[in-house]
């Protein structure tokens, strides 16, 4: 079993404001995914990073897979009340294993 | 293209009780996964079929839970019998190939009381 710890667990900013999620593993991955979810939904797909050191943007969002492929962070710009949610990250294996992380709760105040 | 179904949404069952999830995946996808997401957790993967084989079943507590995926479509999650800690929402994903997206339902909750 694969962990993946995210820090911090909760986080509540006010909007306008930057962050910065982290999500770290003792395991190497073959990509990594980040997912958010929505009360009462499954997680829903942000972005796939494959290769180590990969920088990924997505408007506000930047995603950055570390070199060794054992961790990731997820920097939101100008966090707007939209952005509230579970934040997850996930690290596919060779074998298409997908073990999530602990999870990051986001509450962006208007 | 229809997403992944679960059913039921809810389910209140008193423990020592069985109970059983049914998921239908993506059509195409070989991939299907059961997960375990208690409250405000991450989920944690129970188990892991490719068609109709098992990949991964090392967090399944086999001795009250069990899994399925005949003719490596849709599959079924049991718990026999349930107890108060299996309380969760269970959560079936599947996906087409390694790096790729896993589509999800949209869980079931189980209350065991």
């Amino acid at each position: 079993t694969q962990l993946l710890e995210q820090s911090p667990q909760f986080l509540s900013i006010q909007e306008g404001e930057n962050l910065t999620v982290y999500c770290n593993s003792s395991s190497v991955f073959s990509s990594l995914q980040w997912y958010r979810q929505e009360p009462g939904e499954g997680p829903v797909l942000l972005v796939t990073v494959v290769t180590g050191g990969e920088v990924k943007k997505l408007k506000r969002l930047t995603f950055q897979f570390g070199d060794a492929r054992k961790d990731s962070s997820l920097h939101i710009t100008a966090a707007q009340p939209g952005d509230t949610g579970l934040y997850l990250c996930a690290g596919l294996t060779g074998a298409n294993n997908l073990f999530f992380g602990t999870g990051t709760r986001l509450t962006v105040i208007p | 293209e229809a997403g992944v179904a679960q059913s039921p949404r809810y389910k209140i069952i008193e423990k020592r009780q069985s109970v059983a999830f049914w998921c239908n995946p993506i059509s195409g996808h070989a991939t299907l996964y059961w997960y375990q997401q208690i409250l405000g957790q991450g989920p944690k993967l129970l188990i892991q079929f490719q068609n109709n084989g098992v990949v991964d079943d090392s967090q399944l507590p086999k001795d009250r839970f069990s899994a399925e995926r005949l003719k490596g479509v849709d599959s079924t999650l049991k718990i026999q019998p349930a107890k108060l800690e299996d309380s969760a929402v269970y959560l079936c994903a599947s996906n087409r190939q390694l790096n790729t997206e896993a589509f999800f339902g949209q869980g079931t909750r189980l209350t065991v009381v």
